[in-house]
């Protein structure tokens, strides 16, 4: 069974980091590109980062674009997204999806406020 | 960017009904490859997206047969021949043909 399971939820002050994993199990993790998306309360989903299977290629949309960084580790089936210098408007529930949107994770929510 | 419309926004129906939600792209969706990589997503509430259907008009597996999509090109449809109660939440077309990947605004289907 495919398994996308997020982790690195919380609250963060304004300006500061944060980081998100994506551990995948159930296929073979190397051979998909995987996506970051997210949907601020009430809003609709917003693509916002993806990454080649094998690291190549990686894409941002211009809000992130910057201060958010993806990255993978096939050798741990894991999927990361690092993000700085956070603004309130990147308050979200993010979630990664594999390839072309088949499998999607439960969810992390991430809060930017002081 | 490509930038994906929907319409109509939010869609009342009763049960049984059968209904359409338009996706329209600025511009062609067709890759240099030959596949149009336009899908249709539903969001219930409270949950993940779920994928219905993939590159225009395949049904994913496990997705009723009540849900079918056509189109090409930048005017994609998604139809629900009879909708259930269990269809009820957001739509969403998203493209994955030119990067940066897009999504449409979404179109809520509520019971009339």
């Amino acid at each position: 069974e495919v398994q996308l399971v997020e982790s690195g939820e919380g609250l963060v002050q304004p300006g500061s980091s944060m980081k998100l994993s994506c551990v995948a199990s159930g296929f073979t993790f190397s051979n998909y590109g995987m996506n970051w998306i997210r949907q601020a309360p009430k809003k609709g989903l917003e693509w916002i980062a993806l990454i080649y299977y094998d690291s190549s290629s990686k894409y941002y949309a211009d809000s992130v674009k910057g201060r958010f960084t993806i990255s993978r580790d096939n050798s741990k089936n894991t999927l990361y997204l690092e993000m700085n210098s956070l603004r309130s408007e990147d308050t979200a529930m993010y979630y990664c999806a594999r390839g072309y949107f088949d499998y999607w994770g439960q969810g992390v929510m991430v809060t930017v406020s002081s | 960017d490509v930038v994906l419309t929907q319409t109509p926004p939010t869609l009342s129906a009763t049960i049984g009904q059968s209904v359409s939600i338009s996706c329209r792209s600025s511009q062609s969706l067709l890759h240099s490859n030959g596949n149009t990589y336009l899908n249709w997503l539903l969001q219930r509430p409270g949950q993940p997206p779920q994928l219905l259907i993939y590159l225009v008009s395949r049904l994913e597996s496990g997705v009723p047969n009540r849900f079918s999509g056509s189109g090409s090109g930048t005017d994609f449809t998604l139809k629900i021949s009879g909708v259930e109660a269990e269809d009820l939440g957001v739509y969403y077309c998203v493209q994955s043909t030119h990067a940066p990947w897009t999504f449409g605004g979404g179109t809520k289907l509520e019971l009339k």
